[in-house]
């Protein structure tokens, strides 16, 4: 069974829709992160947390919001979509423990998402 | 800010020729490098790092050298293979624990 899942794996809505993506983990991690991936821009940052009551914009957070039920689960949410926010979206856990194995993030399957 | 840039693909390449994808970063202090690897359809997933300066990390025959001095982290492979076909993503975790990302090179070896 895959450490770091995601649902939906596919979705497609339309403009205005509220849609929330979810993702759960089993590898016992504290920190979780959401990025949205875009042809020629690469991974981007929206929101990231560090324990279940920390939650910190990343570097695209406008329009999108963040819930951390618990330590495994992470969602994001699109209160109202817009067809820019089209994209792939990734989740990622790391470990913040010490010496090295707090560098490396592991990522969930991805949630391609259409906005029409 | 902190910052990745990755040498723009996408890459093409013969079976058993040698691979560069150059990759430069800016960050303050002494941040962990890593290069992730994305097969089609997949997410993301780790394929080397090195936590400072000189380290070389090296996995599946690829290779990179942490150089303080130049700023880089270039991957190297000496002999591609069809199966190395995949985008790759040169990264950087810096002293906050933030983690910033290149655009992605996209590699494809024909036999």
């Amino acid at each position: 069974d895959a450490d770091v899942t995601q649902t939906p794996r596919n979705r497609i809505t339309k403009t205005g829709k509220r849609i929330m993506l979810e993702c759960s983990q089993t590898k016992g991690h504290d920190r979780m992160y959401w990025y949205r991936q875009d042809p020629g821009l690469g991974l981007r940052l929206i929101y990231y947390s560090f324990d279940v009551k920390d939650i910190n914009k990343g570097e695209i957070s406008d329009g999108y919001s963040v819930s951390r039920q618990a330590q495994a689960k992470f969602s994001l949410s699109l209160e109202s979509a817009i067809p820019n926010q089209t994209a792939l979206y990734f989740c990622a856990t790391s470990d913040p423990g010490r010496g090295t194995r707090s560098d490396t993030q592991y990522f969930g399957p991805g949630t391609r998402l259409t906005v029409l | 800010g902190d910052s990745v840039t990755q040498m723009e693909g996408p890459v093409t390449l013969s079976e058993e020729a040698f691979l560069t994808i150059n990759c430069t970063y800016t960050a303050t202090g002494y941040p962990s490098l890593f290069w992730y690897v994305q097969y089609p359809g997949e997410g993301l997933q780790l394929l080397l790092k090195a936590t400072k300066a000189d380290d070389k990390g090296s996995n599946k025959g690829f290779e990179a050298t942490y150089r303080k001095e130049t700023t880089s982290f270039h991957l190297e492979k000496g002999s591609v293979q069809v199966s190395d076909s995949a985008v790759y993503f040169c990264a950087l975790r810096n002293t906050g624990n933030q983690f910033y990302f290149g655009t992605g090179t996209s590699l494809t070896v024909i036999p």
